[in-house]
């Protein structure tokens, strides 16, 4: 099966410094990837949809500056949290659909827990 | 508005046991439907979709799931759980297979 890999798994931070997730597809390529967040406790919600060679869409409410988005190959795509804050400990996860098997689901990475201290 | 409810946010069964867990969307065409399991710390593994045709899927672990339009649900359901079953899971729904949108989520606890 198709595999998406995120890295690192986990991260700490001190608040205001910036930090770089990366999301991999490693056995496929994906035109298009997207960026999940997730509280304590709480469901998954859609930040911004990463599109390779070109601008990020980000959802109602995601800060585009807080959050950049870079989707420079067909492969990989990274999320910066710039200016961490302890606000924005979470649990991020990427997912990736695969450019050739349109009709399949997107296939998730095992995701980020980001804590900010 | 589109969203998806998952009635229970924590249910407990004994192994052996049968299970459902309940799932409801609101949304304005057929949405692409997902089950989606996620242990503790981890990513996410798909259970099971729905996307056309026979409305009772199959999906792995033994899960299954029947989409009923006529009551906007997708509900999962399994004969019998295994101690390995606990973890958290979630319905989704879709437009297609991007730009999901999750339920809250229904812990599972399953005791010996």
């Amino acid at each position: 099966g198709a595999v998406v890999s995120q890295h690192p798994s986990w991260v700490i931070c001190k608040s205001g410094t910036s930090v770089k997730i990366e999301c991999r597809s490693l056995d496929f390529q994906a035109t298009t990837m997207f960026w999940y967040r997730q509280f304590p406790k709480q469901s998954l919600m859609l930040m911004a949809t990463s599109n390779e060679g070109s601008k990020a869409t980000y959802e109602q409410g995601v800060e585009k500056d807080k959050f950049l988005i870079n989707h420079a190959s067909l492969t990989l795509s990274t999320l910066t949290v710039t200016s961490a804050h302890p606000e924005d400990s979470s649990f991020y996860i990427c997912s990736a659909r695969d450019l050739v098997r349109l009709n399949t689901e997107a296939f998730f990475g095992q995701g980020t827990r980001l804590t900010v201290v | 508005a589109q969203s998806v409810t998952q009635p229970d946010i924590h249910i407990t069964v004994s192994e052996g046991a049968s299970l459902e867990l309940r799932c409801n969307y609101s949304y304005g065409a057929t949405p692409y439907l997902f089950w989606y399991v996620q242990s503790p710390g981890q990513g996410l593994q798909l259970l099971l979709k729905y996307f056309s045709g026979d409305t009772l899927v199959q999906g792995i672990k033994g899960f299954e799931a029947e989409f009923k339009r006529s009551q906007s649900s997708f509900n999962l359901r399994k004969p019998s759980v295994h101690w390995s079953d606990a973890a958290e899971y979630f319905c989704a729904v879709g437009p297609n297979t991007d730009k999901l949108i999750f339920g809250t989520g229904t812990r599972l606890q399953v005791f010996p």
